[in-house]
């Protein structure tokens, strides 16, 4: 099964928002609100930050928001700030009852 | 707190074996199931497989069904990876994940430091 598909970048100023697009297919994010989203900084261990769509667990902040229109999942982050540049993967679900993760994007805070 | 502890990493020869563990703390580990994820140098994350809290059910990417197998020992809070045939394509750190819960619908919420898999000649 082919990983999700991600933007290999995006970049934004401190304090504006960005978006982080995820797309799969009817296989995956399409079937199921099983859409999760972590957050790696280099050298680190991934971190979750989204899961079932758009639920943040206990101290995750709420600048971090995601969202979901058929087989597209979206992460938010509003309010920028240096410490969120990162590399961020999106997940799900399966139909065969497995996992699969997104390419990952890279966040740059300019 | 929450700890996973991975150990068994190392070089292995093309077509060679290793296996991995992984010791937990912090948590119940008969609530959760558990999962290796695995992340080839400079690369994105790829799910390699699942077994759930008793045991009764276990999956597998198919880039490793067959030549690997996972399995736990719920009295010593540990888990394992038995890998065989491996291959170049295998390197890689490999992390271990707690599961958000039992139900693995529910998306790894801790995860250890990894432990790096070199498969060269």
């Amino acid at each position: 099964q082919s990983a999700l598909t991600q933007p290999a970048s995006v970049s934004g100023s401190p304090g504006q928002s960005i978006a982080i697009s995820c797309t799969g297919t009817s296989s995956d994010l399409g079937a199921y609100d099983y859409v999760s989203w972590y957050q790696q900084h280099p050298g680190k261990a991934p971190k979750l930050m989204i899961y079932d769509v758009s639920n943040r667990p206990s101290g995750v902040s709420n600048r971090f928001s995601g969202s979901k229109s058929g087989n597209t999942a979206s992460l938010t982050i509003s309010g920028l700030q240096a410490e969120d540049e990162a590399d961020y993967y999106c997940s799900s679900y399966t139909t065969s009852s497995t996992r699969i993760f997104g390419g990952g994007t890279k966040l740059t805070v300019l | 707190q929450v700890q996973l502890v991975e150990s068994g990493g190392g070089l292995v020869k093309p077509g060679g074996s290793l296996r991995l563990s992984c010791t937990a703390s912090g948590f119940t580990f008969t609530d959760y199931y558990m999962s290796w994820i695995r992340q080839a140098p400079g690369k994105g994350l790829e799910w390699v497989s699942y077994i759930t809290s008793s045991y009764t059910y276990t999956n597998y990417a198919d880039s490793v069904k067959g030549r690997f197998t996972i399995s736990r020992d719920n009295a010593k809070k540990s888990l394992y990876l038995q890998m065989n045939s491996l291959r170049a394509d295998d390197t890689a750190v490999y992390y271990c994940a707690r599961g958000g819960g039992s139900t693995v619908t529910v998306p790894p919420d801790y995860w250890g430091q990894g432990t790096l898999v070199t498969v060269s000649s």
